[in-house]
């Protein structure tokens, strides 16, 4: 089945522990997104890859990092969480970019104490 | 800075009605628009897309227009069913690969 995995779907933790959250694809897609959603902003794009070892910034990526070594995994790093970083998060795939549609990940809840 | 307004944040309507959602954007020259819909608790799913050059894109009871004049795309779903209730999005992108949402539309259709 063609999906976008994320792990953990829900995580609590503490400021400043470094954590990652996984996104993998198995549709062999070119291009990777992370977004953050938060009630009254809708959907923030913070990095996007277009291709392996090519990543960009989105509209909010202050606070995270991201690698996309290998095509199907595009990892979303928080090296020194803060609570206001506490969100819930989408990873999404697609053909490439322009018109094609994008699949999202069931999201990974984070709250950051 | 590019920005995406869809016109309120939830719209109740009567099932068997036709519910209409608008997204307007600014500082922005699309050459297409996507709409998607989203569940509680899980990420969105693309519907439709229309491209600048598209006047209307139809699939089964989903209708969405694009008026590049107006800077406006509306969506429309005909013969509602209480199984339309969701959120809606619409989004817009580049070939550069950003990508920009609105906040989405929470629509409830009432039996």
């Amino acid at each position: 089945e063609a999906q976008v995995t994320q792990n953990p779907r829900y995580l609590i933790t503490v400021t400043g522990k470094k954590l990652t959250v996984t996104c993998s694809q198995n549709m062999n897609h070119e291009y990777m997104s992370w977004y953050r959603q938060d009630p009254g902003l809708g959907l923030r794009q913070i990095y996007y890859s277009m291709n392996v070892e090519v990543t960009d910034k989105g509209d909010v990526p202050e606070g995270y990092k991201v690698s996309r070594k290998e095509k199907r995994n595009f990892p979303l790093i928080l090296e020194s969480p803060s609570p206001n970083q506490t969100s819930l998060y989408f990873c999404a795939s697609s053909l490439g970019t322009g018109e094609q549609p994008q699949h999202f990940g069931d999201g990974t809840r984070l709250s950051i104490l | 800075s590019q920005k995406i307004e869809q016109n309120s944040e939830a719209l109740n309507i009567q099932e068997g009605k036709t519910a209409t959602l608008t997204c307007n954007y600014t500082n922005y020259s699309p050459a297409y628009l996507q709409w998607y819909r989203q569940d509680p608790g899980r990420g969105p799913v693309f519907l439709l897309l229309i491209r600048e050059n598209e006047k209307e894109k139809r699939k089964e009871r989903l209708k969405v227009t694009f008026d590049t004049t107006l800077k406006q795309s509306l969506f429309h779903i005909t013969a509602s069913q209480p199984a339309d209730s969701a959120t809606y999005l619409c989004a817009l992108g580049d070939e550069a690969g950003k990508s920009t949402f609105g906040d989405g539309t929470t629509l409830t259709v009432k039996p």
